[in-house]
Order: C-alpha cells, then sequence, then structure tokens
C-alpha cells in the first residue's frame, strides 16, 4: 500500500515553545491531507483537513492559530503547535488520500507530544 | 449524534477462533465507504479492509471479512481463526462527501484480546 512517514515521532518539549511535525506522502501525491489528535484509549478526533495550496479546514473547536497546518506540496503537510501547554501533550497522527479508488487513508506513524 | 457506533469497548477471544467486532454508521449520503484500521500499542493505524456502499458482496482481505448490512446499517469485522498478533484495538470508520471532499469519521474503537 501507499506510504505516509511522520516525523518526529517522539518529541519531548518545554511549555512555551513551538512544535512542528511532518506528514509526507512518499509514493502517492496526497491531495488531501487530514490531522487527528487521538488522546489516550479514545478514538482520532480530527483537527483539520488541508487541501495542497489551499487553507486548511479546520474542526468546530479546534484553535487555527494554535494548530497551524500548512500543506505547501503533494508530498508534504506540517502541523506546527505554537506556544504549546502541558494540556497539548497528545498523540497526533496525519493521514493522507491519494484519491485512490477506494478513497482509502494512509497514515503516518503518528508523532507523541508531550510538553513538560 | 454519533455518526459510527462501535459498542463493544472490548472483547476477548481465544486463539484460533473468530470473533466478531460490531460497528453500526449513520448518513443520508447514498454515496460512503466504511473501512475497518488496527491500531497496535505501538500506534500506528493499520488499514485492514474496505466496503463500498454500492458493493454488493461483502468485502474480504485474508482473515477478515466485513459483514455489510446496508438496511440495518451494520459493518461488522468478522476476524477469523484469531492470533495473538490480532490483540490491538480496532476502529470503525466511514468516510462521506465526494472525492475531493472527503471527511473520515472513526467509531470509538474496541480493545480486542486473543488470549493463548
Amino acid at each position: 500500500g501507499a506510504v505516509v512517514s511522520q516525523h518526529p515521532s517522539w518529541v519531548i518539549c518545554k511549555s512555551g515553545t513551538s512544535v512542528k511535525i511532518e506528514c509526507r506522502s512518499l509514493d502517492f501525491q496526497a491531495t488531501t491531507m487530514f490531522w487527528y489528535r487521538q488522546f489516550p484509549k479514545q478514538s482520532l478526533m480530527l483537527m483539520a483537513t488541508s487541501n495542497e495550496g489551499s487553507k486548511a479546514t479546520y474542526e468546530q473547536g479546534v484553535e487555527k492559530d494554535k494548530f497551524l497546518i500548512n500543506h505547501a506540496s503533494l508530498t508534504l503537510s506540517t502541523l506546527t503547535v505554537t506556544s504549546a501547554h502541558p494540556e497539548d501533550s497528545s498523540f497526533y497522527i496525519c493521514s493522507a488520500s491519494g484519491g485512490f479508488n477506494t478513497g482509502e487513508l494512509f497514515f503516518g506513524e503518528g508523532s507523541r507530544l508531550t510538553v513538560l | 449524534a454519533q455518526k459510527i457506533t462501535q459498542t463493544q469497548p472490548g472483547m476477548f477471544v481465544q486463539e484460533k477462533e473468530a470473533v466478531t467486532l460490531d460497528c453500526t454508521y449513520d448518513t443520508s449520503d447514498p454515496s460512503y465507504g466504511l473501512f475497518w484500521y488496527k491500531q497496535p500499542s505501538s500506534g500506528e493505524m493499520i488499514f485492514l479492509i474496505y466496503q463500498g456502499s454500492y458493493d454488493q458482496q461483502n468485502a474480504t482481505e485474508g482473515r477478515y471479512s466485513l459483514n455489510f448490512q446496508k438496511a440495518r446499517k451494520s459493518a461488522n469485522l468478522v476476524i477469523s481463526a484469531s492470533q495473538l498478533g490480532d490483540s490491538a484495538m480496532y476502529f470503525c470508520a466511514m468516510r462521506e462527501g465526494f472525492s475531493g471532499t472527503y471527511k473520515y469519521i472513526f467509531g470509538t474503537g474496541t480493545r480486542l484480546k486473543v488470549l493463548a
């Protein structure tokens, strides 16, 4: 299947700093990328949808100034958690859709963010 | 209202036995897709099986089959001959919308434990 790579897998940062997470589709062009947040033992919560070259569409309740999403190319989307605080600690996982017949989502490995 | 409902927070199954994980969905779109993903403790999301709303036959992928009952809006996952490595969290998901505007909604998940 198609491959999506997410980096970094783990990140620990101090409160008040910003953290950037990258999501790359390695062998297909991802027209749409999705960013999810997952709390322990809970489901995936969609944060935003981004299409290449346009602004991301954020879900209700997600602060767009807090979680900056950039989808600069068909193979790269980034999520920047700005001025991170301990409550932002979570598992963030990206996924990409390449317009395949099934519309299948391909997921990155996820990034576990811990804000001290 | 929940669009994807997984009523079993946790399930146990004996190794080599079959197990069914329940999923019901709610949509008014005539065209939609249903997916099952497996999430082991490492966190990555692994695609298992897909069923399109117009597919006449139930989807099968190796030991996985999807029991699609459209009138009842259910899409249960059947795992045959369970293996210890099947122990994981399982998410049912639905894709709504049209190509380019897809939205993916996940259920709350079922944690499966395979017993030796």
